[in-house]
């Protein structure tokens, strides 16, 4: 079954600071990823996504990600922080039978 | 121009009542979906449906009830709501099998 983790429920960094934000997956096939940032009371938006070819993604606001196989993860990185990055993170995965499965998020805290 | 609404916005009403979701999307997507997103922030799906044909339909309560009239709207319709009912369900869409855009959800909250 294909599944998603993100093991860390909360994260912080200084305004400024690089972050990086873990994602592991299984699935049993090459898969499509995902990145959508949730601010808060507002819906999801897609930050980035892979579906083949170049294994560094880009993605808007300065996100990036990379997807390594051998390790199952896509972790989603930003050289410098803003403080309007503090939101909820969701790394996805899918399709499997039309099903794109949600990690359980990322809540990301920025100290001034 | 907004590319998944969703109506209302919020919702607040009493344990027993009868209540809709209304959802329409705008960028000629094939497919939509409604989630539902509960207090710890766990994102699970729901219901999809391809074109007006359900193609997902989760282990979800059958008080649940998704209606697509057309390929560019899907309501949801719940019946005789419980207090584990409250929630922020989410409709999005999608050019199937590519990634869904979300759009802005209703907050429920049942008393």
């Amino acid at each position: 079954a294909q599944s998603v983790t993100q093991p860390d429920i909360h994260i912080t960094v200084s305004e400024g600071a690089s972050l990086e934000l873990r994602c592991n997956y299984s699935y049993g096939a090459t898969p499509y990823l995902f990145w959508y940032v949730q601010s808060p009371g507002q819906g999801l938006q897609l930050l980035l996504k892979y579906f083949s070819g170049d294994t560094l993604v880009q993605g808007i606001k300065g996100f990036e990600a990379e997807f390594k196989r051998s390790q199952s993860s896509f972790n989603l990185r930003k050289p410098s922080v803003h403080w309007s990055d503090a939101a909820e993170y969701f790394c996805a995965v899918g399709p499997r039978d039309d099903k794109i499965i949600f990690g359980k998020g990322t809540r990301l805290h920025i100290l001034p | 121009d907004t590319a998944v609404s969703q109506t209302p916005k919020y919702l607040v009403t009493q344990m027993g009542n009868d209540k809709s979701i209304k959802c329409e999307q705008n960028l000629g997507h094939d497919t939509m979906y409604w989630y539902k997103q509960d207090s710890k922030k766990f994102l699970k799906i729901m219901f999809s449906y391809n074109n007006k044909e359900l193609i997902i339909n989760e282990t979800v309560p059958n008080r649940f009830s998704p209606k697509s009239p057309d390929k560019a709207h899907l309501n949801l319709h719940i019946n005789s709501l419980e207090l584990g009912d409250s929630a922020v369900y989410f409709c999005a869409s999608s050019q199937r099998p590519r990634e869904p855009y979300f759009g802005p959800g209703t907050r429920l909250t049942v008393t």
